[in-house]
């Protein structure tokens, strides 16, 4: 079967350093994207995890380890502007091309 | 560089009634993906449609069909519309022809269904 975990909510003040956390269950893996949306807009790619290891762009940085079914993004320097919902999203299921979406998280910047 | 488009961006429709949303993906694109999109939820994957066929389907009925044209633009499809029906509905292309498995999905804004 597919799954796919990731917290609801996180909650996290200007200009600190946070990490949204996955775990997936799926058949045919292939990598790990990320898609940020903020209210009301679409989503937006941000990353994409095909090997083991750390990739980073920018402030955000995107982590995979396809032995622990696990992945991570890392937000530095959060800004007000980086409130926004954030998910991950396994490539992999019944065919080559599917991307499976949870209901992501929604990231919440206090000043 | 037009990304992709949708319209129209806001529609009310009737019960049983049926309803076509439009995409054109961005430029350089050959396949197009359809997601519902409940409030507070994540998108739902409908379908996606590469040289002009359906290449595979997400847990969505019959009621659901679409069409893409030889320039790769896409049509989604709603009959019998129910009250449930309603949701953001946001096309999404990628550029699947090169092989390319980690093609990034590029967003419209999306079409924002209401069913009364």
């Amino acid at each position: 079967g597919q799954s796919l975990e990731q917290p609801s909510e996180v909650t996290a003040v200007e200009g600190a350093i946070v990490q949204i956390n996955c775990t997936y269950q799926t058949s045919g893996f292939y990598g790990l994207s990320w898609y940020q949306q903020h209210d009301g807009g679409a989503p937006t790619f941000l990353s994409y995890n095909a090997l083991d290891g750390l990739e980073e762009t920018g402030r955000f940085s995107s982590f995979l380890s396809r032995s622990d079914s696990y992945g991570y993004l890392l937000l530095q320097e959060l800004q007000m502007k980086d409130s926004a919902s954030y998910f991950c999203a396994p490539h992999g299921g019944d065919s080559n091309y599917q991307l499976i979406w949870g209901a992501g998280t929604k990231l919440i910047i206090k000043p | 560089d037009a990304g992709v488009t949708q319209s129209p961006t806001h529609l009310i429709k009737t019960r049983g009634q049926q309803v076509t949303l439009r995409c054109s993906p961005k430029s350089g694109h050959d396949t197009v993906s359809w997601y519902q999109q409940a409030l507070g939820q994540g998108p739902q994957f409908i379908f996606q449609y590469y040289e002009e066929e359906e290449r595979q389907r997400g847990n969505f009925p019959d009621r659901f069909s679409g069409h893409q044209f030889p320039n790769y633009s896409s049509e989604l499809n709603v009959n019998a519309l129910l009250l449930g029906d309603s949701a953001l509905y946001l096309c999404a292309s990628s550029s699947l022809g090169t092989g390319h498995l980690n093609s990034p999905l590029h967003f419209g804004n999306g079409t924002r269904l209401t069913v009364t």
